[in-house]
């Protein structure tokens, strides 16, 4: 069963920082993987999504890269802003097109 | 703008009770999904659709059921509702390589 872990659970920067988030999943034979943000008591709001076949995508100040056989995903954040501060987690998609596995999230405090 | 709507933020229904949640989706997306969320355990699938009448159990159905008369409606049911299914629930919906957009989520208290 597919297992996706993020570290660290908890991050706190002052603005203007750069910094990275971390991903790790058990089964490399993903279909894809998705990078959300959520915001206290709201639902979830999707930032990139990478398809298997892709090393990274980019929007805007994100980054996210994928590294299949290692198992593992970054999210890069450039230039922090108190905005910025959300609960990010981590979802892949198993191969065949299957249900999204979430990791338990990284809570990140940008700090003005 | 695409949109995933929850019919309710905040519910606090009485132990016993059925509960309805209702979720509604104006994108035409075949698959729809209802998680429910607590703290220390994340997000946990409850049931998904990948068809209108269809239905499949995800990791935790015990306690619930859905229905998807149409496409874009997913609701999900909670038979006799208890105190341990006090949370936050989340539907969502998504088609083969789009994004998944989720909605604003209900919380769930039940006394």
């Amino acid at each position: 069963k597919q297992e996706v872990t993020q570290i660290p659970a908890a991050l706190s920067v002052p603005e203007g920082e750069n910094l990275v988030l971390n991903c790790s999943f058990t089964d490399s034979a993903i279909y894809n993987l998705q990078w959300f943000r959520q915001d206290p008591g709201k639902g979830l709001t999707s930032l990139l999504l990478i398809q298997s076949s892709q090393r990274e995508q980019t929007s805007g100040r994100l980054n996210a890269s994928l590294d299949k056989s290692s198992g593992r995903s970054t999210l890069y954040i450039a230039a922090s802003q108190p905005g910025d501060s959300a609960t990010y987690l981590c979802a892949v998609a198993g191969s065949g097109y299957s249900t999204l596995t979430f990791g338990k999230g990284t809570m990140l405090l940008v700090s003005p | 703008d695409v949109k995933v709507t929850q019919s309710s933020r905040y519910l606090v229904k009485r132990t016993g009770e059925k509960v309805f949640l209702e979720c509604v989706q104006d994108m035409d997306h075949e698959n729809m999904f209802w998680y429910r969320q607590d703290p220390g355990l994340g997000l946990r699938l409850i049931y998904f659709s990948y068809d209108v009448k269809m239905k499949e159990k995800g990791d935790i159905p015990e306690g619930y059921s859905v229905s998807r008369e149409k496409k874009e409606r997913f609701s999900l049911i909670l038979e006799s509702a208890s105190t341990n299914q006090t949370s936050m629930y989340l539907c969502a919906s998504e088609d083969l390589d789009s994004e998944a957009f989720f909605g604003q989520g209900t919380r769930l208290t039940v006394v």
